[in-house]
């Protein structure tokens, strides 16, 4: 039962702090996005990459956030100083891109960060 | 640029009843339109998907039209039940990235 596993499924740490949250997208898909979910802001796309190469990160406040594949099977976000407005459900969703465009995306439990 | 415009919500609707969820695009090709649904405290999944024009998808018995001539891939299913009380986003594919509505909340009350 092919799956997008992200961990930790939860998480809470103090303003400051360094958070790295992983994704583990399904095997042969060759998209990943990272998405973040809030009540105010709902659904945002923060970055996304295309066979492991980052595509659009437009949406990610750089200084302080950042997203990698390290290789096919892991991708990571991470957010250093972490912040109280860093708080949501972060989403990670993997995808096959191919000649007729995006086929479904599959998406992970997300991870629930809250900053205090 | 290329977008997607959902109904607001909440929708509240007694169980039973007819339920439409209105989505319009404006996108330059024939992008794939797809309605994805988050049941409470879940994460997202895909409810169905058209790849072109005339196409109907349909899941769970909701179905979407999608029409060019329109630009329209409304959501429609005949009778809810509670259990499909959720939040609908309708989304494009839209040079290969995924476009997305703002999300209807839809309630069902018995």
């Amino acid at each position: 039962d092919a799956r997008v596993t992200q961990t930790p499924r939860d998480k809470v740490t103090e303003m400051g702090q360094e958070v790295t949250m992983r994704c583990q997208p399904i095997l042969g898909h060759n998209t990943v996005f990272w998405y973040r979910q809030t009540m105010m802001q709902g659904l945002e796309l923060l970055a996304y990459f295309r066979n492991r190469a980052p595509l659009d990160d437009s949406g990610m406040p750089k200084d302080r956030f950042s997203a990698e594949m390290p290789d096919a099977t892991l991708a990571t976000l991470k957010i250093q100083p972490s912040e109280p407005r860093d708080s949501a459900v972060y989403f990670c969703a993997s995808a096959v891109a191919a000649g007729e465009g995006v086929s479904e995306a599959f998406f992970g439990q997300g991870t629930r960060l809250t900053v205090v | 640029g290329d977008s997607v415009t959902q109904m607001e919500g909440p929708v509240t609707l007694s169980e039973e009843a007819f339920l439409t969820i209105n989505c319009t695009y404006t996108a330059t090709g024939y992008p794939s339109l797809f309605w994805y649904v988050q049941y409470p405290g879940e994460g997202l999944q895909l409810l169905l998907k058209a790849t072109k024009a005339d196409d109907k998808g349909s899941n769970k018995g909701f179905e979407a039209t999608y029409r060019k001539e329109t630009t329209s891939f409304h959501l429609e299913k005949g009778s809810v039940q509670v259990s499909d009380s959720a939040v609908y986003f309708c989304v494009m594919d839209s040079n290969y990235q995924l476009i997305w509505g703002a999300g209807t909340k839809l309630i069902i009350k018995p």
